[in-house]
């Protein structure tokens, strides 16, 4: 069974553009959750899709929006980019339904560096 | 309510020893107490997970101690070996919100 992948895996991109991080989940998993990890930092919570909505979110500006598509593959946009949004981002899948304790499965992430 | 508080930020810890790292939570309504460990360069991997109706939980050399009334818990790896250098996070989730809360991390230095 095929893992969580991301794509692309390294970009650089300069302030003021925009950029666009895929995530294809696990086969079966309708839930796909975004992450912002910085150098040294933890785990901070972008949103979470299921079944093509957005289900929960976490506290970042605007500039940071995603969408789910029928076959449960996801997109991250980061638009007007800042010297900031440098960071590694996750994309996790799992199952997605109401029973607390679902694993989620992490994907190795898209390393962004703003210039 | 929502945090999930972990400590220490960073450990060094000789080949051979105990690795202990700890978290703690203030929502009494959380069920489910996962630990990731993540290697650099790669995304955070489940390691061990426990439910709040056992206070102890053993897979190989890695155990999770949950204290319920303290409203803590805490990974031991045992017999650390330098491949267990990585960093650590505990998380937790609560009913039907499965949206897993987690804490700021651990990392830990396994000397050879």
């Amino acid at each position: 069974k095929a893992g969580v992948t991301q794509t692309p895996r390294y970009l650089i991109k300069t302030r003021g553009q925009q950029v666009t991080l895929s995530c294809s989940p696990i086969s079966g998993h309708r839930s796909v959750s975004w992450y912002q990890q910085t150098p040294g930092q933890g785990l901070q919570f972008l949103f979470e899709y299921f079944s093509e909505t957005q289900r929960n979110k976490g506290n970042f500006p605007g500039r940071f929006s995603g969408r789910q598509f029928s076959n449960s593959r996801s997109e991250m946009n980061v638009s007007t980019l800042e010297l900031g949004d440098s960071a590694l981002y996750l994309c996790a899948s799992s199952l997605g339904d109401s029973y607390s304790g679902n694993t989620i499965y992490f994907g190795e992430g898209s390393w962004l560096t703003v210039v | 309510q929502q945090q999930v508080k972990q400590s220490p930020q960073s450990l060094i810890v000789q080949k051979g020893g105990i690795s202990i790292i700890n978290c703690a939570y203030e929502n009494t309504a959380f069920d489910y107490f996962p630990w990731y460990q993540q290697f650099p360069g790669k995304g955070p991997a489940l390691l061990i997970a426990i439910r709040p109706d056992v206070s102890e939980k053993k897979e190989g050399r890695f155990t999770i101690s949950f204290n319920k009334s303290a409203k803590q818990f805490s990974l031991h790896i045992m017999d650390s070996q330098p491949g267990d250098s990585a960093t650590y996070f505990c998380a937790a989730s609560r009913g039907s919100n499965y949206q897993l809360i987690w804490g700021a991390g651990t990392k830990l230095i396994i000397k050879p």
